[in-house]
């Protein structure tokens, strides 16, 4: 059974047009984070929520918001989608932060890929 | 110099062969260490952690040098379904958790 889910997998929009991305978890996991990931290149982290606490990676543009209203949704809003901003985004989620100790490994969710026209 | 570097590859080898990853990290204070696999248009699943002392998961076995600060994993008798790219993850003392990802090394195994 999945145990990270995100919607819809694959997400067409057009340029300037908000779009909101889903992730949903079955894991009672305390952190929620949020990737981008280009092709051939590394997932790159925008930001993350350890319970409510948002933490925000410094280079991660103020056209990509986030909100988690309970334990389980967390929602990527782009707020005006630009055509660099196409590509694979991946939820993922870990029971605790991990740099305070112990492997904390992430589960990923199967990704959605966005498409700007 | 990068924080997470892999040899993107890719690497071709034949069924049944042994093949071997190395990935260095920069930060002497990372404390946290994995591999994962990613599919051609997948999501990275988690592989198998790297712990100190060394471990093995059947054909897969990991290890980590940290005074030379890099991690291997060795895969041994390849089959056609380990073709996808490794990913080399390090977590960073500190750091959030935050998760650091090289580019991945590709592999693909021929019959």
């Amino acid at each position: 059974d999945a145990m990270v889910i995100q919607n819809p997998r694959y997400q067409v929009t057009q340029f300037g047009k908000p779009v909101t991305l889903s992730c949903s978890q079955t894991l009672n996991h305390n952190v929620m984070y949020w990737y981008q990931q280009k092709s051939s290149q590394a997932p790159k982290l925008l930001f993350h929520y350890y319970d409510k606490d948002f933490n925000n990676e410094a280079d991660t543009p103020d056209n990509f918001q986030s909100r988690r209203p309970n334990t389980s949704f967390c929602f990527l809003d782009i707020r005006s989608p630009g055509l660099g901003d196409a590509a694979m985004y991946l939820c993922a989620t870990s029971r605790d932060l991990g740099g305070g100790g112990g492997n904390q490994p992430q589960h990923f969710g199967d990704g959605t890929r966005l498409s700007i026209l | 110099r990068k924080e997470v570097e892999q040899d993107p590859g890719p690497f071709n080898v034949p069924e049944g062969a042994t093949v071997a990853f190395n990935c260095t990290y920069s930060n002497s204070a990372s404390q946290s260490f994995f591999w994962y696999r990613q599919d051609c248009r997948k999501e990275p699943k988690l592989l198998m952690s790297v712990y100190s002392s060394g471990n093995e998961d059947g054909r897969f076995t990991a290890q980590l040098n940290r005074a030379s600060q890099y991690i291997s994993l060795l895969i041994r008798d390849s089959k056609l379904s380990d073709s996808a790219t490794y990913l080399c993850v390090v977590n960073m003392r500190g750091s959030q958790g935050n998760l650091i990802f090289g580019k991945g090394t590709k592999l693909s195994v021929k019959p």
